[in-house]
């Protein structure tokens, strides 16, 4: 299994420009989510999905958005990027099974708009 | 809203000593507790799951523990080794979905 998987790996953006993060995971987690993580500050949740065509917001869901068309893939769509979006991103997935829900996370992709 | 501390946020100890991480919650209604360990620039790998009926989990050198009722986990890493230098997260499962993070404590080994 390759587990979670996130393109690209950095990104450099102007202000006002729109763009896509991907994730991809192929160990049928019903559940993904989207984190930033800045310094000093841990991870916040972005937004997140419980299955195919269910999302919901998460902490800091402004500025984004997701759609989870199938189990494989949920992408996150900046819209219009502003500088303040700078920052690491990371892609999760997790499963009910045994009811743990332990978290797997990809690599990250690391955005700066300037 | 759950609020998730780690102190210290640094922490510099020789080679073999004992670690000690602390992690405190405000909110002790957790379905699970799960510690992290993120090497620079890199994503988190996970190191521990503790379940709110849990009062421990170990694996090797590490074990982890829970006090729901005081909003503490304790992680500790027996024997420290240079790779052990990393920054340890810890985060807090409600009963929704929403994960809380700790900003983390980083680590060094120093040989």
């Amino acid at each position: 299994n390759a587990g979670v998987t996130q393109t690209p790996k950095f990104q450099v953006l102007k202000t006002g420009q729109s763009m896509t993060l991907q994730c991809a995971q192929d160990m049928n987690h019903e559940y993904m989510s989207w984190y930033r993580q800045d310094p000093g500050m841990g991870l916040r949740l972005i937004h997140y999905s419980v299955g195919a065509g269910i999302t919901d917001q998460g902490e800091v869901p402004n500025g984004y958005n997701v759609s989870r068309s199938t189990t494989e893939d949920f992408p996150l769509r900046l819209l219009s990027a502003a500088p303040s979006q700078t920052s690491v991103y990371f892609c999760a997935s997790s499963y009910s099974g045994q009811g743990t829900y332990e978290q797997y996370f990809g690599p990250g992709t690391r955005l700066t708009v300037t | 809203k759950q609020e998730v501390t780690q102190i210290p946020a640094a922490l510099s100890v020789p080679e073999g000593e004992n670690l000690v991480l602390n992690c405190s919650f405000t909110d002790s209604a957790i379905y699970n507790l799960q510690w992290f360990r993120q090497d620079p620039g890199k994503g988190l790998t996970s190191l521990l799951l503790i379940q709110s009926s849990q009062r421990e989990q170990t694996s090797g050198r590490l074990n982890a523990s829970l006090d729901k009722s005081s909003g503490r986990s304790t992680l500790y890493i027996a024997a420290s080794q240079p790779g052990d230098s990393a920054t340890y997260l810890c985060a807090v499962r409600p009963n929704d979905y929403k994960l809380s993070f700790g900003a983390g404590t980083t680590v060094t080994v120093r040989a």
